[in-house]
């Protein structure tokens, strides 16, 4: 029972380089969310996608780009990295977000560790 | 203000001790409250959901949620060294969930 897999688990980077990182999930989820983890700042939202087809920003978009490729696949794409964007990246899912009553909790991946130059 | 507040610590207790862990938030909108887990280098894993005001059991460790004071809590009972971990807080009440800074915690052997 693998979750969520997120890959590469590291990568280095230079300025304005380019690069997409993956997350798959394979408990029939139908959300998925990209965050990112910074020291003294949590977890912050980056986009979500709530179903197959939509995306959505998040609290901190600027300089992403993402990709609902299928309900398993989740891609996180950064264009022309910046050092600001050096931090672990987590990619997590939830089952469905009913609108009107519960919500279920988010399953987290492992992380990828990227740093940029 | 931040939607949620959660002190940082660091916090270092000898094994067995009774752990208590906070977090405060300002919407009261949430309903829908959780702590994770998250051991060095790994994802945030869930302990505990629960929805609305009151307590949740689950082995050693116990939820409270107080919607009237705005403020949650996490014990863990004979805190163990495999305890060792940062204890994030989570809510939600709508489309986005609401993560505190994390509690790094240290169980002493």
């Amino acid at each position: 029972n693998a979750g969520v897999t997120q890959t590469p688990k590291f990568q280095v980077l230079k300025t304005g380089q380019s690069m997409t990182l993956q997350c798959a999930q394979d408990m029939n989820h139908n959300s998925m969310y990209w965050y990112r983890q910074d020291p003294g700042m949590g977890l912050r939202l980056i986009y979500y996608s709530a179903s197959e087809g939509t995306t959505d920003k998040g609290e901190v978009p600027n300089g992403y780009n993402v990709s609902r490729l299928n309900k398993r696949e989740f891609s996180l794409r950064l264009e022309s990295a910046a050092p600001s964007q050096t931090s672990v990246y987590f990619c997590a899912s939830m089952l469905e977000r009913d609108r009107g009553r519960r919500n279920q909790p988010q399953h987290f991946g492992d992380g990828t560790r990227l740093s940029i130059l | 203000q931040k939607e949620v507040e959660q002190d940082p610590g660091p916090l270092s207790v000898p094994e067995g001790a009774i752990v208590s862990l906070n977090c405060t938030y300002s919407n009261s909108a949430f309903q829908y409250f959780m702590w994770y887990r998250q051991y060095s280098r790994k994802g945030p894993e869930l302990l505990m959901y629960t929805y609305s005001s009151g307590n949740k059991e689950d082995g050693r460790f116990t939820a409270q949620v107080d919607k009237s004071s705005k403020y949650i809590s996490l014990f863990i009972r004979d805190s163990q060294p495999s305890d060792s971990a940062t204890y994030l807080c989570a809510m939600s009440g709508g489309n986005q969930f609401y993560f505190g800074t994390g509690t790094s915690l240290t169980v002493i052997p």
